[in-house]
């Protein structure tokens, strides 16, 4: 498939526990972005890559989340010590130049958190 | 404190009628404006976009004004289709901006 793809696509965790959520952007696109969609709400940035480097994650909520794109093609989402408000949707975008305005965001199907 | 508003949640539409859904904005460095619809367990799908040097922009069935000094945008639908039912997003970014900011969502609904 041509699109952005996520895996798992549904994740429950218990409370403490660590989870990594993964992020297959279109191939070819520079950059990458991640957001966190809480129930009702619209999506809110987390962080950008252009390429393999972090470039703004000014949008992370704690030092639990960390994000990672090592070789520039696939992300990782890490969070460390769930907690129950990070339940949510976690929606992946990718871009296939460096972040403007005109460049469209692709968006992945998201992986729905649930921390019991 | 949400940058970007949508005060409806939701909204019902006759099909073959106009469907108008609003969005208002307090960040003045916003510059770029976008629409984006959601089906369930989709992604979010790119629909419309338009500058602040622009007051409209039309693509199809879509058009999306932008009233600058009311720090207002609408998209509308005509005529309206049963498959244009889903979730849409309004969303903003200064223009060389890396992030998009996201109000929170209608739901459109149109009745066949």
């Amino acid at each position: 498939g041509a699109g952005v793809s996520q895996s798992p696509r549904y994740k429950v965790a218990k409370r403490g526990q660590d989870v990594a959520l993964r992020c297959d952007p279109i191939s070819g696109h520079v950059s990458l972005f991640w957001y966190q969609q809480a129930l009702g709400q619209g999506p809110e940035f987390l962080t950008y890559f252009q390429n393999e480097a972090q470039l703004d994650k000014s949008g992370l909520p704690s030092d639990r989340f960390f994000a990672e794109r090592p070789e520039g093609s696939v992300s990782t989402l890490k969070i460390q010590r769930t907690q129950q408000e990070d339940s949510a949707v976690y929606l992946c975008a990718s871009s296939l130049a460096r972040a403007r305005p005109l460049e469209t965001q692709y968006f992945g199907p998201g992986t729905r958190l649930l921390v019991l | 404190d949400q940058q970007v508003k949508q005060n409806s949640p939701s909204l019902s539409v006759q099909e073959g009628r106009i469907s108008i859904l609003n969005c208002d904005y307090t960040n003045s460095m916003f510059d770029y404006f976008l629409w984006y619809k959601k089906y369930p367990a989709e992604g979010p799908t790119f629909l419309i976009s338009i500058s602040s040097i622009k007051d409209k922009n039309e693509d199809g069935r879509f058009t999306v004004f932008l009233n600058k000094s009311a720090k207002h945008l609408s998209l509308h639908i005509v005529p309206s289709q049963p498959g244009d039912s889903a979730v849409y997003f309004c969303a903003a970014t200064p223009e060389y901006g890396n992030k998009l900011v996201f109000g929170a969502g209608t739901i459109l609904r149109v009745k066949s």
